[in-house]
C-alpha cells in the first residue's frame, strides 16, 4: 500500500491554457474522489467515481472541467481554458466503497496557480 | 439540512496544554464521523473516525474524540499539545445522500497554533 499519489504536485499555467492532473488511488480502492480546496477553506466536492463510472458531479464542476477514470484505476482531471479563479489545491481521495465506513484517504494534492 | 460546524476557526494553545477542537453536526440519521489533519501544502491525513460501537475513539498522535449523540458533537482532544500539532484540523460527517451513497460533509476547519 503506497497511498494515494498525485501528479504533478505543483502546476503554474497562464490563463486560457489547459491543464491535466493525475491521481493514482490505493490499489484495491474502487471509489475515487476529486475535491478542490482554496486557502482557509475545507475541501469542496467536485466529483467521484465508482470503478470507471462517474456517479456524481458537483454543480461547481463547470463544463470546462472533465474527469475520467477509464480503466477504474487512475483518474485524470482536466481543466480547459483555465481562469485565475481556478487557482486552488486539487485533492484526490480514494476509498474501498464499503457500506460500513467509507473512509477516504487523500493524496498530497496538486497546487494549481493560474497567472 | 445536514451540516458540520467547527466552533473557532483559530485556536491557540501553549505547548503542553490541553487541546480541544469542537465539532457539532446536524443529522437525522446516525452519522459516521471523521477528523482529518492537514499540514501546510499537504493533503489531508485521517486522525480518527467513529462509525459504531465505543463512543470514545483514539487516533494517531495522541488524539482522541468522543461521539455524544445527545449533544450531536464529536470534539477532538489531546491532553498535551506538541509543537508538531500545529496544523489545520477538519471535522467531517459521512451521511447518505439522495442517491443512497455516503457523502462527506466538511466543516470549515480549525487552525491550531501551538506556542512555546
Amino acid at each position: 500500500d503506497t497511498g494515494v499519489s498525485q501528479n504533478p504536485r505543483h502546476k503554474i499555467t497562464k490563463r486560457g491554457q489547459n491543464v491535466t492532473f493525475r491521481c493514482d488511488p490505493i490499489s484495491e480502492h474502487n471509489r475515487l474522489y476529486w475535491y478542490r480546496q482554496t486557502l482557509g477553506q475545507g475541501p469542496e466536492f467536485l466529483t467521484y467515481f465508482q470503478n470507471e463510472a462517474q456517479l456524481e458531479k458537483s454543480r461547481l464542476l463547470s463544463d470546462r472541467f472533465s474527469a475520467e477514470r477509464p480503466k477504474g484505476s487512475f483518474s485524470t482531471l482536466e481543466i480547459q481554458r483555465t481562469e485565475q479563479g481556478d487557482s486552488a489545491m486539487y485533492l484526490c481521495a480514494s476509498s474501498l466503497g464499503a457500506v460500513q465506513s467509507d473512509t477516504q484517504y487523500f493524496g498530497p494534492g496538486t497546487r494549481l496557480t493560474v497567472l | 439540512a445536514q451540516s458540520v460546524t467547527q466552533l473557532g476557526s483559530h485556536v491557540s494553545v501553549s505547548e503542553g496544554a490541553l487541546v480541544l477542537l469542537r465539532c457539532n453536526y446536524s443529522s437525522s440519521v446516525p452519522p459516521y464521523l471523521f477528523w482529518y489533519v492537514q499540514y501546510p501544502n499537504q493533503g489531508l491525513q485521517l486522525l480518527l473516525k467513529y462509525t459504531t460501537g465505543a463512543t470514545l475513539v483514539k487516533g494517531i498522535n495522541g488524539f482522541e474524540a468522543e461521539f455524544k449523540k445527545s449533544e450531536t458533537s464529536f470534539h477532538l482532544t489531546k491532553p498535551s499539545a506538541h509543537m508538531s500539532d500545529a496544523a489545520e484540523y477538519f471535522c467531517a460527517v459521512s451521511l447518505y445522500n439522495a442517491g443512497n451513497n455516503r457523502k462527506l460533509i466538511w466543516g470549515l476547519g480549525t487552525s491550531l497554533a501551538v506556542n512555546p
